[in-house]
């Protein structure tokens, strides 16, 4: 069974401050898919990321940046110098590779940042 | 291109009645799924449409059923309605071969149920 767990519930911050949101994904295919998605206040998911298990290179786009490590079965997502805007609920999401695959998300990690 | 479009946006429902929600996703999208986040339980897939065709289920009821139509239209229908129904209910659509080939999906603003 696929499963993704997201153990921080909660990360207050301060901008400017890095910060690091952890995600640990279990799933016996050879080929699966990594995904980070955020939600603002206003409720809708907004796509930020797209990882196949085949690919563990590191990405950065400005701000962030993700760290992918099968090894561990890790992909983790980092903000540096962290704005207020940036408060958000972020889930992180793993899929298969074949057809009836399901999207399943981890529960979530809320992030608020103050100024 | 217009974003994935859900309506109603708010309902308001009694315990027994029945919903019907609506999503339209963006144009030339053929796969459509639907979630269902709720404080408690977060996040939780209900099914994916691709070409008019139920390719996926989640784990709910068979009170929660759906569709799609030719134009890639789908609804949402949960029959016999409990309070813990009470969600957002989300719309995603993905282009090319949906989720089987790992494409990212693109959400709606979503449909807040209350049940009381």
């Amino acid at each position: 069974a696929q499963k993704v767990t997201q153990a921080q519930t909660e990360i207050s911050v301060v901008e400017k401050e890095d910060v690091t949101l952890d995600c640990v994904y279990e799933t016996r295919d050879t080929t699966y898919y990594l995904f980070w998605y955020k939600q603002p206040p206003s409720g809708e998911l907004v796509f930020l990321i797209r990882r196949n298990s085949f690919d563990e290179q590191n990405e950065i786009s400005g701000r962030y940046s993700w760290n992918f490590q099968k090894s561990t079965s890790s992909f983790n997502f980092t903000i540096t110098a962290s704005q207020v805007v940036d408060s958000a609920v972020y889930f992180c999401a793993l899929s298969g590779n074949q057809a009836g695959t399901a999207l399943i998300f981890g529960k979530g990690t809320t992030l608020s940042v103050s100024s | 291109k217009a974003g994935v479009t859900q309506t109603p946006r708010y309902l308001i429902k009694t315990r027994g009645q029945q919903v019907t929600l609506s999503c339209s996703p963006i144009s030339g999208h053929r796969s459509v799924s639907w979630y269902q986040q709720t404080p408690g339980q977060g996040l939780q897939f209900l099914f994916e449409y691709f070409s008019e065709t139920q390719r996926n289920k989640g784990n709910f009821p068979g009170r929660f059923s759906g569709r799609q139509f030719s134009n890639s239209r789908s609804e949402m229908n949960v029959s016999t309605l409990e309070l813990g129904d009470s969600a957002l209910y989300l719309c995603a659509s993905s282009p090319d071969k949906g989720l089987a080939k790992g494409n990212e999906q693109f959400f709606g603003p979503g449909t807040r149920l209350t049940v009381l």
